[in-house]
């Protein structure tokens, strides 16, 4: 079975600073995908990055960027130029691609931009 | 990606009821999830529907209390049945898939009194 872990319960950031927010998994699977999604107080679930296993060149979506280290089955995501709008849960996502392809989460960490 | 109505957004039950929570997507998708999320918790899969089969439940979570319909490849509905104050909690639905990820439903917030 494939979990995840996301060992920083809360993080916070000074408005445009950078923070990194960590994730590993645990997996056979060769081939996966891999998700950062964001959860507002809106409660809509939001997806910020993706990246697939099998490419070695990290994600970047604007000012989010993923550190994917699949030796290490680690997937961090850095935000840059901290925005008070980036105030969220953030959840760390594994899918396999075949079979039922559900996605497992990790526990989520709760990051606060400061003004 | 798809786009997906849920409803209702929140609601206030009687202990001992059931409610139904719908899912309405604007294209087809194969696969459907429902999850459930603790407050200020991660989501936790309640099963998965396919559409002309019965759904799949994770370990934990059986058809008698979640009855899952999915009677097209748009729509999709979770019933929490008998409910006790322990079923409080947000629901989630999504589809899509692949690369591109799920697309989630906006949550139902349900509260058992």
């Amino acid at each position: 079975a494939q979990t995840v872990t996301q060992s920083q319960p809360e993080m916070s950031v000074q408005e445009a600073e950078t923070v990194t927010l960590s994730c590993t998994y645990d997996t056979s699977e060769n081939n996966y995908y891999l998700f950062w999604y964001k959860q507002p107080p809106s409660r809509q679930m939001i997806l910020v990055i993706r990246q697939e296993a099998y490419k070695q060149q990290n994600a970047t979506e604007n000012r989010f960027s993923v550190n994917f280290q699949k030796a290490a089955k680690s997937f961090s995501l850095k935000i840059s130029d901290s925005q008070l709008g980036d105030t969220a849960m953030y959840f760390c996502a594994f899918m396999k691609t075949y079979n039922n392809n559900d996605m497992r989460f990790g526990a989520g960490t709760r990051l606060t931009v400061k003004p | 990606s798809a786009v997906i109505s849920q409803k209702p957004s929140r609601d206030i039950c009687q202990r001992g009821t059931s409610l139904t929570i719908q899912c309405q997507v604007d294209s087809q998708v194969t696969m459907m999830f429902w999850y459930r999320q603790q407050p200020g918790q991660s989501l936790t899969l309640i099963a998965t529907a396919n559409q002309g089969s019965e759904a799949t439940y994770e370990s934990g979570f059986v058809i008698d209390k979640f009855p899952i319909s999915r009677p097209n490849l748009t729509f999709s509905t979770l019933t929490v049945s008998n409910m006790s104050p322990e079923d409080s909690s947000i629901y989630l639905c999504s589809g899509g898939g692949d690369f591109y990820g799920y697309t989630f439903g906006s949550g139902t917030r349900l509260t058992v009194v």
